[in-house]
């Protein structure tokens, strides 16, 4: 079965240091993997998808990943964090190439602090 | 990116009521789309897939009876709760993927609180 973990509850990082989400995988086959951002009771808005290609992903709001398939990891990055940033972060894998249906990590709360 | 709706955004209900939640994907067609719950401070959870013009999907767990869902068309779903209790207070989020890119869309969830 397909998962992805998301080993910290929370980040912290000082506003305009580079921050790092981690997520890492298990699937049977190729991973189609996608960061999302929750803000406090909001949905969930696409950050940045891996399918295929580039190892490094660049996605919305200065975010970008790298795939790593040698760790089995999907880290989310960002050069300098911004206050802003501060929200819930899930990662998530597809469960199949045929299906369009997503499995979710736990969840990473990163705090930006001024 | 595209855009889902969900409405309403909020809603507080008295206990034995139905509640009737509706998601919509504005700028495309989705033949499939997806409910979730969520309890604070925790993951998603699928609570099932809806499917246009066929019966819903439900997983482990989810009582079908109670949750009702209707794709009504390829823009539009409905989640109803029927008899609503206490304990199914919480945020409920759904989703639908966009063939031209590939990639699941959120609405912005519904807050139930049911009294």
């Amino acid at each position: 079965a397909q998962s992805v973990a998301q080993p910290e509850d929370q980040v912290n990082v000082a506003e305009g240091n580079p921050l790092t989400v981690k997520c890492t995988y298990s699937v049977s086959g190729n991973p189609y993997l996608f960061w999302y951002v929750q803000y406090p009771n909001r949905g969930l808005q696409f950050l940045l998808k891996y399918i295929t290609g580039d190892n490094l992903v660049k996605g919305s709001y200065g975010f970008e990943a790298e795939f790593n398939k040698s760790q089995t990891s999907f880290h989310l990055k960002k050069p300098s964090a911004l206050v802003s940033d501060s929200a819930l972060y899930f990662c998530a894998v597809r469960d199949g190439w045929n299906t369009d249906k997503l499995i979710f990590g736990t969840g990473t709360r990163l705090q930006v602090f001024p | 990116g595209a855009v889902v709706s969900q409405h309403p955004s909020w809603v507080i209900c008295k206990s034995g009521t139905s509640v009737k939640i509706e998601c919509r994907s504005l700028d495309f067609q989705a033949t499939t789309m997806f409910w979730y719950r969520q309890f604070p401070k925790q993951s998603l959870m699928l609570m099932a897939t809806s499917n246009e013009g066929s019966k819903a999907t439900y997983e482990q767990g989810v009582e079908k009876d109670k949750f009702l869902i209707n794709h009504a068309s390829l823009t539009l779903s409905t989640l109803t709760v029927t008899s609503a209790h206490p304990e199914d207070s919480s945020f409920y989020i759904c989703s639908a993927p966009s063939e031209s890119t590939d990639t699941q869309y959120f609405g912005p969830g519904t807050r139930l609180t049911v009294l």
